[in-house]
């Protein structure tokens, strides 16, 4: 069984500050770990995915995530926040080679950029 | 490609009528997912398909939820009767392959049930 831990369901940072969006998994086996972005109105739109090549990940718009076993995380970094950052961010894990159908999400995290 | 379509992007209904939810996905893609998101339960996986057939309905909640996938350009999820607690969003997602994860999603229906 996979699942998904993101601490934090709302953050808020200035902007220009680094921005980090946590998050854990739980995988019995391997897994593939995806970072998705939803602006209000809008569905998910992927922003990187690690699937078993370089632990850190770079992503659209910036961001970037690095893999770390040993601590079960995933971990959604930015250097410099931008105001069109603020959306809700979802973490999710799948099993590799298993296809989107796998996908298991955690609750989101929302994002605020204070002037 | 336009992505993901769905419709309406709104829909409110009163209690007890029938909602039906359309999908177009992504051509080429051979998954389609069916979603619902609320603010108690996050994003639930309700069913999806594969080359048009259903594979996995353990998400549906209830049988008053059923979805169909004629053709490989559509899909239909229909709730009769509606009750208030269905208020949501629903989204549709498409992928293209057994072993690519990444999923496409469409915009989304919000609902509305009075």
């Amino acid at each position: 069984a996979q699942s998904v831990t993101q601490l934090g369901s709302h953050v808020s940072v200035s902007e220009g500050a680094l921005v980090l969006l946590r998050c854990n998994y739980s995988s019995s086996v391997p897994p593939y770990l995806f970072w998705y972005v939803q602006y209000p109105n809008q569905g998910l739109q992927l922003l990187l995915k690690y699937t078993s090549a370089a632990t850190l990940v770079k992503g659209i718009n910036g961001f970037e995530a690095e893999f770390k076993k040993s601590e079960t995380s995933f971990h959604l970094t930015k250097p410099s926040a931008h105001m069109s950052d603020a959306a809700e961010y979802f973490c999710a894990v799948s099993p590799r080679f298993q296809g989107a159908q796998k996908l298991v999400f955690g609750q989101g995290t929302r994002l605020t950029i204070n002037p | 490609d336009a992505g993901v379509i769905q419709s309406p992007r709104h829909e409110v209904t009163e209690m007890g009528q029938e909602v039906t939810l359309r999908c177009k996905p992504i051509s080429g893609h051979d998954y389609l997912f069916w979603y619902r998101q609320t603010m108690m339960r996050g994003l639930e996986l309700l069913i999806y398909f594969n080359n048009n057939v259903p594979i996995d309905d353990s998400g549906m909640p209830e049988d008053r939820f059923s979805a169909k996938m004629p053709n490989a350009s559509f899909s239909t999820l229909k709730i009769q009767p509606s009750e208030p607690r269905d208020s949501a969003v629903y989204f549709c997602a498409s992928s293209r392959g057994q072993v690519n994860t990444e999923a496409f999603f469409g915009q989304g229906t919000r609902l509305t049930v009075v």
